[in-house]
């Protein structure tokens, strides 16, 4: 199974403050993809790579910027923090051979801004 | 661009019923469709995954099927446990983004 961890899983902090998320693969996948996820609004992609330094935006990249310096990291930054982005974090990686697109998931990042 | 739809929102059932959940997606030219599933407060967890030249595949008592020219996929699982509640999504794998629905949320009921 692809490894994939986040972290922190859990952070509260307050509006105006920078935060980053990590996600780690412990594979060599070229895709890497943030999502939040919030009630009514089902999942939501943000930013995505497809390499090293490697990175598009997604729908809701407004307030959101990323970085991957290597194949293994995909960060999340959140350079001044809103209320309005409280929500549950997932990064996710795409593994499986080419013509498959197989999704596999984080645990999830759960970020609380007041 | 692609939808997908997943439709009802939340089902509710008792133990032991055989049922049946949608998704449907609007562009047919699909590279592959993924079922997950997600517990309260959980991440999400593959449960299947169909290929696009592929009609179904099964694990368990789980069932997913492809219907490219109707737009539909659908899970089938049988003989369901409270266990199996839960929020179930469908995903289409897309060239390297995915379509995701917004998942059914089901409730099996002892």
């Amino acid at each position: 199974d692809a490894g994939i961890t986040q972290s922190p899983r859990h952070k509260v902090t307050e509006t105006g403050t920078p935060v980053t998320l990590r996600c780690h693969q412990t594979e060599n996948h070229r895709y890497m993809y943030w999502y939040r996820q919030d009630p009514g609004h089902g999942l939501r992609l943000i930013h995505y790579s497809y390499g090293v330094k490697d990175t598009d935006k997604g729908e809701v990249s407004d307030g959101y910027s990323v970085s991957r310096s290597k194949t293994e990291d995909f960060l999340l930054t959140l350079e001044s923090a809103t209320s309005s982005q409280t929500s549950v974090y997932f990064c996710a990686i795409r593994t499986g051979y080419d013509g498959a697109n197989v999704l596999t998931f984080g645990a999830g990042s759960r970020l609380t801004v007041l | 661009k692609q939808e997908v739809t997943q439709i009802p929102a939340a089902l509710s059932v008792p133990e032991g019923e055989n049922l049946v959940l949608n998704c449907s997606f609007t562009d047919s030219a699909i590279y592959n469709l993924q079922w997950f599933r997600q517990d309260p407060g959980k991440g999400l967890t593959s449960l299947l995954l169909i290929q696009s030249s592929q009609r179904e595949q099964t694990s368990g008592r789980l069932n997913a099927s492809l219907d490219k020219s109707s737009g539909r996929s659908t899970l089938y699982i049988a003989a369901s446990q409270p266990g199996d509640s839960a929020t179930y999504l469908c995903a289409e794998g897309g060239s390297y983004i995915p379509t995701f629905g917004r998942g059914t949320s089901l409730i099996v009921h002892p």
